[in-house]
Parts: C-alpha cells; sequence; structure tokens
C-alpha cells in the first residue's frame, strides 16, 4: 500500500462546479500536508500547505486534513476551465521526503 | 526572480546508456530535490542535496546518483540506462532543507529510453 492514496480520475465537471478532490494516507506521523497543481508540460506548483489538522482557505480553493480518518480534502469552488490540470496531494513528517500521492485529472468544461 | 531551469528539456538514450540532467536553482535556494514521475507509479523522491550534501535518498538503485555544486547547481546521473527509466524527471529547489519550506519544482527533462 502506497503511503499516500490518490484516485487518478480523470475528473470532468462544468464550469462553476464545485470540485473535491480527496486524499488518504497511512503514516501517523505525516504532520505537513500539501495539494500541487501540475499543468501539462510543466512542473507541479504548490497551491495549499496545511499543518497538521484544520482547514485553510485560499480565493476559491480550500484545503481540509482529518488526522482522525487520515483523510486529505481540496475543494475548489466556481471552478474556471483554467483549473483543468492534475492536481498532487502530498504529505510528510517534517524531517523526512515529501511522499506524493499519483494525481487528479482534472477537466473543467466551458 | 528566475525559476527553477532544468536541461535539457527532451532526451532520448538507448538502453545501456547513461545520462546526465541538469538543474540549476532558484537564485539563493541551497535544497535541491530530484524527483521521478510516471504515469503508473507517480512522483517519486530520488534524493535531496543541501550545501553539497546528499540529505535524503529515496528508493532506487544505485544506477541513479547525483550531486551538487558550491554554487546549488545540481546534477542528477542514471547509468545502464533501463527501458523502465522512461520518465520525467523534476527537481525542485528550496532555501533549506525541510518540508516547511516551499519547494518550486522546475519544468522536467522527459527522458525517453528506447
Amino acid at each position: 500500500q502506497k503511503e499516500v492514496e490518490q484516485d487518478p480520475g480523470p475528473l470532468s465537471v462544468p464550469e462553476g462546479a464545485i470540485v473535491s478532490l480527496n486524499c488518504t494516507y497511512s503514516n501517523s506521523a505525516f504532520q505537513y500536508f500539501m495539494w500541487y497543481r501540475q499543468y501539462s508540460r510543466k512542473g507541479p506548483e504548490l497551491l495549499m500547505y496545511t499543518y497538521s489538522s484544520g482547514n485553510k482557505e485560499d480565493g476559491r480553493f480550500t484545503a481540509q486534513v482529518d488526522k482522525s480518518s487520515k483523510y486529505i480534502s481540496l475543494f475548489i469552488r466556481d471552478s474556471q476551465p483554467s483549473d483543468s490540470a492534475t492536481y498532487l496531494c502530498a504529505s510528510d513528517s517534517g524531517n523526512t521526503p515529501l511522499v506524493f500521492g499519483k494525481g487528479t485529472r482534472l477537466s473543467v468544461i466551458a | 526572480k528566475a525559476g527553477v531551469t532544468q536541461t535539457p528539456r527532451y532526451l532520448i538514450k538507448t538502453r545501456g546508456q547513461q545520462v546526465t540532467l541538469s538543474c540549476s536553482p532558484i537564485s539563493g535556494h541551497r535544497s535541491v530535490s530530484w524527483y521521478q514521475q510516471t504515469p503508473g507509479q507517480g512522483l517519486q523522491f530520488l534524493f535531496e542535496y543541501f550545501s553539497e550534501t546528499q540529505r535524503n535518498k529515496g528508493n532506487f538503485p544505485g544506477r541513479f546518483s547525483g550531486r551538487q555544486f558550491s554554487n546549488s547547481r545540481s546534477e542528477m546521473n542514471v547509468s545502464t540506462l533501463e527501458l523502465g527509466d522512461s520518465a520525467l524527471y523534476l527537481c525542485a529547489s528550496s532555501l533549506t532543507s525541510g518540508s516547511t519550506d516551499t519547494q518550486y519544482f522546475g519544468p522536467g527533462t522527459r527522458l525517453t529510453v528506447l
């Protein structure tokens, strides 16, 4: 079992929809949780960064971490075609390398 | 400020050959990490260098090696290439070592092994 599991999709939604992307992790030592966005032919870019449990909001994006269930979520409100990309979740314990999920490919249709 | 640059962007090699990939971090960044990205395995950590010292190493065979120079530029080398080494190789830089520091990724080098 990979330490971070993520449904690869693809996920296709209409413009304006609320998108929910999810990951689960198995390592109880994980404290740091990130979401990266990767456009085609580009490297990943950091979208959201969360320490421990809780919610974090940044514009149309909300990241949630539930450490009791080892569940990580990213919500995108009012999705736009420009949000079409692969979204990667990542976690680590603070002194170990980042462990990434395989990524979910999202398409937002105008 | 210039981002992370990787050269070359595309590379085609044959089995048994060796390859060297280069990464120039963002100015002032001292940590460079390398990752392999494939459709089957996703993004997997190869190694991290900080101030010319390897800090962490992923679960890859010894054919994969790297180094960092005094100007923080880094190279990774893959010897005796195998078909399964075909992947996107990404490098990421950060100010310091550790996950509290944001990693900035380059565009990657697409390696195809024939």
